[in-house]
This record gives structure tokens, sequence and C-alpha cells, in this order.
């Protein structure tokens, strides 16, 4: 069955180091892949998509994610985190064909300290 | 334009009680779909529509019902609450298939059964 990872479930970084958010999805085809982002008391809002193509990928609020086949990996990353973005991170694969559902990994809590 | 919102935002039901959660969006998305959230599992499909008048179990339809009569309108039913449906749930939208489009979320209706 087709499931997503997210090993980290908290984290914790400083106000304006560098951040990492770990993700990686099973099947064997490449699925589309998601992430959000989900602020206090807020549903999810998206960051960032990847279908095809350019494996770096930009989002919003300054974040890009890398889509790494041969790890079945697409991670997350800041250079500089912001207190404002202390919040829940999903990572989510679409899966097309006959499966046709968005799995949801189960989520890394950021927290940012002063 | 408000996107998607769900009424109410919280609510204490006592077992056995029944109560219907709203969700309305003015994007015209044909897609609709309920989810639960759960501490350490990530969102979970409830039910999903795919247009005006159907509907679709996802991966934890037991205990709910739903109707879309109107195309803005996903409706959720508890017809019996049970103190494990004590969940957030979120309401999400997107224009189609939902393993490639991105899903616009409600903020959350907090469900207390006791």
């Amino acid at each position: 069955a087709q499931s997503v990872t997210q090993p980290d479930i908290h984290i914790t970084v400083s106000e304006g180091a560098s951040l990492e958010l770990r993700c990686n999805y099973s099947y064997g085809a490449t699925p589309y892949l998601f992430w959000y982002v989900q602020s206090p008391g807020q549903g999810l809002q998206l960051l960032l998509k990847y279908f095809s193509g350019d494996t770096l990928v930009q989002g919003i609020k300054g974040f890009e994610a890398e889509f790494k086949r041969s790890q079945s990996s697409f991670n997350l990353r800041k250079p500089s985190v912001h207190w404002s973005d202390a919040a829940e991170y999903f990572c989510a694969a679409g899966y097309g064909g006959a499966t046709n559902k968005l799995i949801f990994g189960t989520g890394t809590l950021l927290a940012v300290q002063p | 334009n408000a996107g998607v919102t769900q009424t109410p935002k919280f609510r204490v039901l006592k077992t056995g009680q029944s109560m219907t959660l709203l969700c309305a969006q003015d994007m015209n998305h044909e897609y609709m779909y309920w989810y639960r959230q759960d501490p350490g599992m990530g969102l979970r499909l409830i039910h999903y529509s795919v247009g005006e008048g159907t509907t679709a179990k996802g991966e934890v339809p037991d205990g709910y019902n739903v109707s879309r009569l109107k195309k803005q309108n996903f409706l959720l039913g508890l017809e019996s609450a049970a103190p494990s449906q004590t969940s957030v749930y979120f309401c999400a939208s997107s224009e189609q298939g939902f393993d490639s489009e991105t899903q616009y979320f409600g903020p959350g209706t907090r469900l207390l059964v006791l």
C-alpha cells in the first residue's frame, strides 16, 4: 500500500537557522508530491507541489523542496527560519489512475526558538 | 471570496447524539472532501464528492454519511456519535481530481464526543 513517511514528529530550530523537513514516499511510480502547512487553529495551506521536470521546486514563504527519485524523498527546506514559520507541516503524495487518492504523512511540528 | 468555510467551529456532543457539519466553497470546484485529523495520524479521508449529487467513500467512512445536493455545499453527518469520533474535521475542495490538484482547506471543526 502507498504511504508517506515523515520521520520527524517534532523539530525545534532557532530563528535565522536553516531548516530541512524530511518526507519519503513509497510505491513504484512517482506520485504527485505536495507540502502543506497548518498554522495553529487553521486549515492546511499549500506551500508547493511537484509534478515533473525540475527537481527543485520553489514555493511560497521562501520554502523550497527537492525531489530525489533515487531516495524516494521530497524534503522541504528553508535557508533562514522566521518565528512565523512555527506550524505543522504535512507532506502528501497523490496517486492517480485506479488508485486515485491523496495520502498525507503524519506531520512534523516545527517550533522556532528566539 | 471566502474560499472554504465550515460550520460550526466547535461542538460538544453526547454519545448517541447526531449532528451535521456544513462545508461551503465559493470557488466553483467540482471535488469536495471531508477529512478527520487525529494526533499522530495525519489526515484521513472520510468521504468525497466528484460533483453535485455524487458521493464516495474514503479511507474511514464508517459512522459518517455525506450529501452534496448543491455544488457549493458538502454536508457531513454523524447519525449516532461515538467517543471515537472526537477529532478535528476538515473540509477541502479542488477543481478536479485530487491526486494532482491543489486542495483548499477550511479552518476545521473541532468535535468532542462525551
